[in-house]
């Protein structure tokens, strides 16, 4: 049974602010971990992928992979009001196949 | 170029009509990918193509129907669908599957009266 558990929010921060979310997994096989934005009634727009232990920063946004404790965060510094979205946190689960977490909703407020 | 491309963007259907999907890619992908998404849902998959082959089918019911043309190509036949069947369907793709990144295409609003 897979599951990747995210907090559905909405989490609410002012805009400058660091946005702190996170995701926790089951299966302990997952390798590969993904983080996308989606922007309501649109598609879902990659925004990192981490494969390794620890930290990985691209702009104003780091991921955070812990195998052994199994989550994966997403860091938002400078957080705008563009960065509302729903973010969803997905692991490969085998050949081909992209598990995706329930999303939690981002507000940051002007 | 990273972009992959769907058609229509809206579908409005009865429960008795065929219509098709599609989808490409020209990115030198070779895994294509059907999604389905319900409002305030994951995406959840449907369909897997590697190197034009079905290499996954989620249990969909038979009222879907994939093809793939070609390594550029992707089709979902759609007939006798059910209302719960309205969605959101996204196609995607990767390189060669496994760990690549899937780059999604921007949908089509399927609604079926």
């Amino acid at each position: 049974q897979k599951e990747v558990e995210q907090n559905s929010g909405p989490l609410s921060v002012p805009e400058g602010a660091i946005a702190s979310l996170n995701c926790t997994y089951s299966d302990r096989g997952s390798q590969s971990f993904f983080w996308y934005r989606q922007y309501s009634g649109k598609s879902p727009e990659l925004i990192m992928f981490i494969y390794s232990n620890g930290d990985k920063e691209d702009g104003r946004f780091t991921a955070q992979l812990n195998k052994a404790s199994q989550y994966v965060s997403l860091l938002i510094r400078d957080s705008q009001p563009s960065d509302s979205a729903t973010y969803l946190c997905a692991l490969e689960t085998g050949a081909n196949n992209l598990f995706f977490g329930t999303g939690t909703r981002l507000t940051v407020i002007p | 170029d990273t972009e992959v491309t769907q058609t229509p963007k809206h579908l409005v259907m009865g429960m008795t009509n065929k219509k098709s999907l599609k989808c490409e890619q020209h990115m030198g992908h070779r895994a294509m990918y059907w999604y389905k998404q319900k409002a305030k849902k994951p995406p959840e998959l449907m369909f897997v193509y590697s190197y034009e082959k079905l290499s996954i089918n989620e249990s969909v019911p038979s009222r879907f129907s994939p093809e793939c043309p070609n390594s550029s190509l992707l089709n979902l036949h759609l007939h006798a669908l059910q209302p719960e069947d309205s969605a959101l369907y996204l196609c995607a793709s990767s390189h060669e599957g496994n760990t690549d990144t899937q780059y999604f295409g921007p949908g089509t609003r399927l609604t079926v009266l």
